[in-house]
């Protein structure tokens, strides 16, 4: 199975701050790299396919970067709909797997 | 606008077999691979398995033994069977749409429902 490890597991920010969080994977999967955001009792939310293209209506302050095994996802300047927990995805094979969350919590 | 919606017991007693099944609206199931994710209460998300609306399923080996799923394109829904539960299969379980093409990610999801495994 591809692991997917991200860093930090948790994360303290202040409206306004640009913020990154890591996703590395324990063999190369290329681009096959997706970002899903997820809030308190709701479903996640897919922000980011294929390392960087943004999904239809995710704002713009969103961005992803990478390739291979190295991936970020980029919040430009934290809003406050922005607390939340962020997972990422590879489909580069089965099983799909996730890495095992980010909580973006208030400072 | 497509739509996904879980439905099933949320009680399971141990041993028995949790049976769920999702009903998608507002789009086509066909030319879609659809998925089963669950998340134990605090802790992160697993995939359960995926289906093909052909009918072609692709299981995670650790649940392998244990699951069945299907798929009814007349209704459009699919279903999910998971045999023996125990206490760890406690958990939010989720259906998503994988986009058009096995690489690509879950677009759209149900909203979960919550299964707990208890005498």
């Amino acid at each position: 199975d591809i692991q997917l490890t991200q860093s930090p597991s948790s994360l303290s920010a202040s409206v306004g701050d640009r913020v990154t969080i890591t996703c590395r994977a324990s063999q190369s999967i290329n681009s096959y790299l997706n970002w899903y955001q997820q809030k308190p009792g709701k479903a996640p939310n897919l922000l980011i396919y294929a390392a960087s293209s943004l999904q239809s209506g995710v704002p713009s302050r969103f961005s992803g970067r990478g390739s291979g095994t190295d991936f970020t996802l980029t919040i430009s300047s934290l809003q406050p709909e922005d607390f939340a927990t962020y997972f990422c995805q590879q489909t580069y094979r089965t099983p799909r797997t996730f890495g095992q969350g980010t909580k973006l919590e208030i400072k | 606008q497509v739509r996904l919606q879980e439905s099933g017991p949320g009680l399971v007693k141990p041993s028995e077999t949790l049976s769920l099944t999702c009903t998608v609206s507002g789009g086509t199931i066909r030319s879609y691979y659809w998925s089963w994710i669950r998340q134990p209460p605090g802790k992160g998300l697993e995939w359960i398995g995926d289906i093909y609306y052909s009918g072609s399923t692709n299981y995670d080996p650790s649940l392998k033994r244990r699951v069945t799923m299907s798929v009814d394109t007349s209704m459009n829904q699919f279903s999910l069977k998971l045999s023996s539960v125990t206490a760890a299969d406690t958990a939010v379980y989720y259906c998503a749409r994988v986009g058009q093409g096995a690489t690509t990610p879950f677009d759209y999801w149900g909203q979960g429902t919550l299964v707990t495994v208890s005498s």
